[in-house]
């Protein structure tokens, strides 16, 4: 089946770095468009990045841009999101979702990982 | 900046008829616009309902419909349940490979 798992969330520092991945499995992973989402606590969702099928084509938030990179290793089945000059808004859960769109398959979403930006 | 617009909160009798919306805050949705549905139970991550306007993936019951309607994007539930008490969330794509969330809307089933 269809499984998405993030992993690289902790605790860090105001305008230090992290890097999040997600590992794919149960699909083919190299086909797909995907996403970055993340969930304040206690707020909603907000789309964070997205990254083509071949990582040609990538997108992102404004309130991310400049500061978030969006990559992926489709030989390891694995999709990235580096993190640099974090803040106290990026206090959040990131999600790894797939295709919005959902051209080949339903959206699907991992379990995301908890990011905490604090001194 | 391209707002989506969802209301904040929603009341349902059990077994009755719910329709949320998700609208744009300069223009109307439409098709293109690719809008999906994601249901959200607390400490959960968010579920599919609906995606590419009106299809359900597999595992969901029918009673989650999508559409347009007028000028946005719509949910309806029929037959509520208790269990769809949650928060439901609608993403549209707006061009240019960005993505917005709707703030969300808080489902009370009672």
């Amino acid at each position: 089946q269809v499984q998405l798992v993030e992993s690289g969330g902790g605790v860090v520092q105001p305008g230090r770095s992290l890097r999040l991945s997600c590992v794919a499995s149960g699909f083919s992973f190299s086909t797909y468009t995907m996403h970055w989402v993340r969930q304040a606590p206690g707020k909603g969702l907000e789309w964070v990045a997205v990254i083509s099928h071949d990582g040609s084509n990538k997108a992102d938030a404004d309130s991310v841009k400049g500061r978030f990179i969006t990559s992926r290793d489709n030989s390891k089945n694995t999709l990235y999101l580096q993190m640099n000059s974090l803040r106290d808004e990026d206090t959040a859960l990131y999600y790894c979702a797939r295709d919005l769109i959902g051209v080949t398959g339903a959206p699907h979403w991992g379990q995301g990982t908890l990011v905490t930006v604090s001194s | 900046q391209t707002v989506v617009t969802q209301e904040p909160s929603f009341s349902v009798s059990p077994g009755g008829t719910v329709t949320l919306t998700c609208g744009l805050s300069s223009g109307s949705v439409s098709t293109s616009h690719y809008p999906s549905w994601y249901q959200q139970t607390p400490g959960q991550a968010p579920r599919t309902l609906i995606y590419t306007t009106k299809t359900r993936p597999s595992g969901v019951p029918d009673r989650f419909s999508g559409s347009i309607l007028g000028n946005k994007a719509a949910l309806t539930i029929t037959g509520a349940q208790a269990d769809d008490e949650c928060h439901y969330y609608c993403v549209l794509y707006v061009g240019s490979g960005i993505w917005v969330f709707g703030g969300g809307t808080k489902l009370t089933v009672l």
